[in-house]
């Protein structure tokens, strides 16, 4: 089975709201993946987990938390977002890290800042 | 330092005929290539990946892309086009750690 799923499927948040992303698989992978998808555009990295530990940061703004509790499930905790970061938020996975494994795709979660 | 182009943003062909999306890379080193496909308000799907074994990868759906290391392609291909092809397809070339991946070709297909 190469699923990845993620809740929720869509989010609405004011400026002031704190919410989660939540990331699942059962393969078995050791890394894991956060991206950020605008429209018309290809996914951009933000964050890789390796082993349960944040292996890089790309550059992200603070205002976007990671959490890696176990090997199978990964957090994006969201606080005092902008409109700007209105995307979808895809949650990938792979048996390890580095670019040369493939990486499998959750639905995607569809959020909204107002 | 990898890099990948996608040659055109949009391609629209009639249901039953050939698809052809093309893809160039840059690498330093040999690399793996992959094609996924996005359909609207969707996650990405791994069509295929070539990892040396053979040039001529097969993926699924009907797709195929053959590497050729002389022109640094890796063109995507189906026979016959079919309506629910319709979607963005992303080509993508490993990074040292991560995917890079190109701008998408937007496939329309029409009766």
């Amino acid at each position: 089975d190469t699923e990845v799923t993620q809740t929720p499927k869509h989010l609405v948040m004011g400026m002031t709201n704190k919410k989660s992303l939540k990331c699942e698989q059962h393969m078995g992978h050791r890394a894991m993946y956060w991206y950020k998808q605008k429209a018309k555009k290809p996914p951009e990295l933000m964050f890789v987990y390796s082993y349960e530990k944040l292996s890089i940061n790309e550059s992200v703004p603070s205002r976007f938390s990671p959490e890696c509790p176990n090997s199978s499930l990964l957090n994006l905790h969201l606080h005092a977002l902008q409109p700007e970061d209105s995307a979808l938020y895809l949650c990938a996975s792979s048996g390890l890290a580095g670019g040369a494994y493939e990486q499998y795709f959750g639905p995607g979660t569809r959020l909204t800042v107002t | 330092a990898q890099s990948v182009t996608q040659l055109d943003s949009h391609v629209s062909v009639s249901e039953g005929t050939p698809v052809l999306l093309r893809c160039n890379y840059s690498s330093s080193y040999s690399p793996s290539l992959f094609w996924y496909v996005q359909h609207p308000n969707k996650g990405l799907q791994l069509l295929l990946k070539y990892t040396s074994a053979a040039t001529l990868v097969k993926g699924i759906n009907g797709f195929e892309a053959e590497f050729k290391k002389s022109e640094t392609s890796f063109h995507l291909t189906k026979p016959s086009a079919h309506m629910s092809d319709a979607a963005e397809y992303f080509c993508v070339v490993s990074g040292y750690n991560k995917l890079i991946f190109g701008a998408g070709t937007r496939l329309a297909v029409h009766p």
